[in-house]
C-alpha cells in the first residue's frame, strides 16, 4: 500500500507564470484534501473532494486557484497568475471515506514564486 | 468556529525522558476528532494518533498517548521515552465527521543527547 505521492516536490516560478501540482492519493480512498502551509504556520485547508466532486472550498481559495479530481483517482491544482504571496508548501492528503476518519498526507509540493 | 491553539512554541527535552505537549480546542460541535500529526525537516505531516470525540479511553499509540479532558478541552499528547528522532515540528489538529482539519500553530520539539 503505497502512500500519497506528490509531483512536483520543488518548483521555483516567476510571477505572473502558471503552475500546476499533481497529487495521487492511496488507492482506494475517496477523500482527498489540498492544504497550504506558510512558514511557521499549520496546514490551512483549501478544498477537499469525495471521489470525483469538489465538496468544500475555502475562502482562500481565490479565483486564481483551481482543483480538479477528473476521474476519482488523481487529482491536480492549478495556480494562474502566481504572486509572491503564493509561495507557501502545498499538502495533499487522502482518507478512506468512513467517518471520522484518518487523513494521510503526501510529501508536499514547495513552490516559490520570484 | 472551530479553534485549536497551542501555547508551547518550542520545547527542549533530553533522550529517554518523557515530554507532554500542550493543545486546547473550542467547538460547539458534539461530534469531532482530534488528531497528532509529526512533521519532521522534511515537510511530510505524519500521522501519529487520533481520539474521537465520543471515546471513553485515552488514545495510545506506542510511546505515544493523548490525554483527553474533554469538560476542560484539552487534548495533550504525551511522548515516553524520547528519541533523538522524535526532534520534529508537532501539530494538533480537530475536525469534524469528515471534511476538512484545522490545525494548530504547533510545537516544536528538540530532543537532545
Amino acid at each position: 500500500d503505497t502512500g500519497v505521492s506528490q509531483d512536483p516536490r520543488h518548483k521555483i516560478t516567476k510571477r505572473g507564470q502558471n503552475v500546476t501540482f499533481r497529487c495521487d492519493p492511496i488507492s482506494e480512498h475517496n477523500r482527498l484534501y489540498w492544504y497550504r502551509q506558510t512558514l511557521g504556520q499549520g496546514p490551512e485547508f483549501l478544498t477537499y473532494f469525495q471521489n470525483e466532486a469538489q465538496l468544500e472550498k475555502s475562502r482562500l481559495l481565490s479565483d486564481r486557484f483551481s482543483a480538479e479530481r477528473p476521474k476519482g483517482s488523481f487529482s491536480t491544482l492549478e495556480i494562474q497568475r502566481t504572486e509572491q504571496g503564493d509561495s507557501a508548501m502545498y499538502l495533499c492528503a487522502s482518507s478512506p471515506g468512513e467517518n471520522q476518519e484518518t487523513q494521510y498526507f503526501g510529501p508536499g509540493t514547495r513552490l516559490l514564486v520570484l | 468556529a472551530q479553534k485549536i491553539t497551542q501555547t508551547q512554541p518550542g520545547m527542549f527535552v533530553q533522550e529517554k525522558e518523557a515530554v507532554t505537549l500542550d493543545c486546547t480546542y473550542d467547538t460547539s460541535d458534539p461530534s469531532y476528532g482530534l488528531f497528532w500529526y509529526k512533521q519532521p525537516s522534511s515537510g511530510e505531516m505524519i500521522f501519529l494518533i487520533y481520539q474521537g470525540s465520543y471515546d471513553q479511553q485515552n488514545a495510545t499509540e506506542g510511546r505515544y498517548s493523548l490525554n483527553f479532558q474533554k469538560a476542560r478541552k484539552s487534548a495533550n499528547l504525551v511522548i515516553s521515552a524520547s528519541q533523538l528522532g522524535d526532534s520534529a515540528m508537532y501539530f494538533c489538529a480537530m475536525g469534524r465527521s469528515w471534511g476538512k482539519l484545522q490545525f494548530g500553530a504547533g510545537t516544536q520539539v528538540v530532543v537532545t543527547p
